[in-house]
């Protein structure tokens, strides 16, 4: 149990288009899921957190209207990149908490996005 | 602050050759302390979750215990197979894990 798939796994985009990348719990609803951006050899940093059905909370430093955030249900978030620069090229990660007394983040496969 | 800091930066081991990581905390109200493995290129995949003072958990060649101001996974008789990015991350009175840079492990046969 505790699955969290991501999709796409890789993407290439040309400056100036959106991206979005799509987060799912296979087999337990996630109350929170979280949104991390790793660099290379860099350890993980939270972007953002999403409640289903309410805002996200972003960290300070991420522009909220750069990297808008969807947790329209319990198993799915969405994290797009608008208007994406290659700066923004990095290894996006999900993770998936469950309800309950367990705290325990459970983290997708990761997004490689290259930003041409 | 709430901090993790972890040691050492990288590790090498040969193989059979048991060794300790460290992660270091400065948390207000610990709710929990995770161990995850990371290898290149993939999401981090969890380890153990530990939540008091005392406690330890162990899962093949891997064992993490806590204490109030650290905490060690221990790997014994390490394989080829456990080189990997070890990170440890602390949730205090919030949703957050708030990460160690990591120890980058490398066992060679």
């Amino acid at each position: 149990g505790a699955v969290v798939s991501q999709h796409p796994s890789w993407v290439i985009c040309k400056s100036g288009t959106s991206v979005k990348i799509e987060c799912r719990s296979l087999d337990f609803q996630a109350t929170t899921m979280f949104w991390y951006r790793q660099f290379p050899k860099q350890s993980l940093m939270l972007m953002a957190t999403s409640n289903e059905g309410s805002k996200a909370t972003y960290e300070q430093g991420v522009e909220k209207d750069k990297f808008l955030i969807n947790h329209a249900s319990l198993t799915l978030s969405t994290l797009t990149v608008t208007s994406a620069h290659p700066e923004d090229s990095s290894f996006y990660i999900c993770s998936a908490r469950r309800g309950g007394l367990n705290n325990e983040q459970f983290f997708g496969p990761g997004t490689r996005l290259t930003v041409l | 602050e709430d901090q993790v800091t972890q040691s050492p930066e990288a590790l090498r081991l040969q193989e059979g050759e048991s060794s300790s990581l460290n992660c270091s905390y400065t948390v207000s109200g610990l709710r929990g302390l995770f161990w995850y493995r990371q290898d290149p290129g993939k999401g981090p995949e969890f380890l153990f979750t530990l939540y008091s003072a005392g406690e330890e958990k162990e899962k093949e060649r891997l064992k993490a215990t806590l204490t109030k101001k650290e905490s060690f996974l221990h790997i014994t008789a390490p394989k080829p197979e456990d080189s990997a990015t070890y990170l440890c991350a602390v949730q205090a009175n919030t949703d957050k894990l708030i990460f160690g840079t990591g120890t980058r492990l490398q066992v060679f046969p």
